[in-house]
């Protein structure tokens, strides 16, 4: 079963500032992964497919990288809305399998 | 649009039994897989399993094989989640998902089913 491992858990960013996410997995994942944010009391939303596509309609500060084992989501300048969970997960193998989540909070 | 669109909250006892339902529109509902995700604080979001509504085909995460099940009636374009003895570690906000075109990772989540198991 493959893991999937996000850090930092928490990260303190200002608005205006970047941010760089990361997720390893423990097998593995070519480029079958994807980034979510979730906001509270909203389900996830799909922010990036196949490592590095944009959802529709997603701006275009969030851009994500990596392949393999090793995945990067990162914000280029946040906005108020941006501060949420973010999750990754991959679907290359069974069964499709998140993180644990990095919150991103306001500094 | 495609939406999902979920059943509302439950405040169950342990031992109850207890279906919740995702109804799909806006699309083709038997042709793409619905997911139920599970999301509690301590562990996170874990899939619990997938069907595909077409011909019923269930597959489910090892730890929740047995625990519950899964089935669709494409006829009504819903699908359901279903437990015959809930446990309190059953508490949960559950998802159910649908798969962007061609691949498998969830592109639409409903609003979510939140499940309360308290004597």
């Amino acid at each position: 079963e493959v893991v999937m491992t996000q850090s930092p858990a928490t990260l303190s960013v200002s608005p205006g500032e970047g941010a760089t996410l990361s997720c390893r997995a423990n097998q593995t994942i070519s480029s079958n992964l994807a980034w979510y944010q979730q906001t509270p009391g909203q389900a996830p939303r799909l922010l990036i497919y196949a490592a590095s596509t944009r959802a529709t309609g997603i701006p275009a500060r969030f851009s994500g990288s990596g392949s393999g084992t090793e995945f990067t989501l990162t914000i280029s300048s946040l906005q108020s809305e941006d501060f949420a969970v973010y999750y990754c997960q991959q679907y290359k193998h069974w069964p499709l399998a998140f993180g644990g989540g990095t919150k991103v909070e306001i500094k | 649009e495609v939406l999902l669109a979920q059943s509302g909250s439950e405040v169950k006892k342990p031992g109850e039994s207890l279906r919740i339902s995702c109804r799909g529109s806006g699309y083709n509902f038997a042709s793409y897989w619905i997911g139920w995700v599970r999301q509690t604080p301590g562990k996170g979001l874990e899939l619990v399993g997938i069907i595909y509504p077409a011909d019923s085909d269930t597959r489910y995460t090892a730890s929740f094989q047995g625990q519950v099940t899964i089935s669709a009636d494409t006829s009504i374009n819903t699908a359901f989640l279903q437990w015959n003895s809930l446990k309190a570690s059953d508490t949960a906000m559950y998802y159910c998902v649908r798969p962007h075109r061609g691949a498998n990772f969830p592109d639409t989540w409903g609003q979510g089913t939140l499940v309360t198991v308290s004597s």
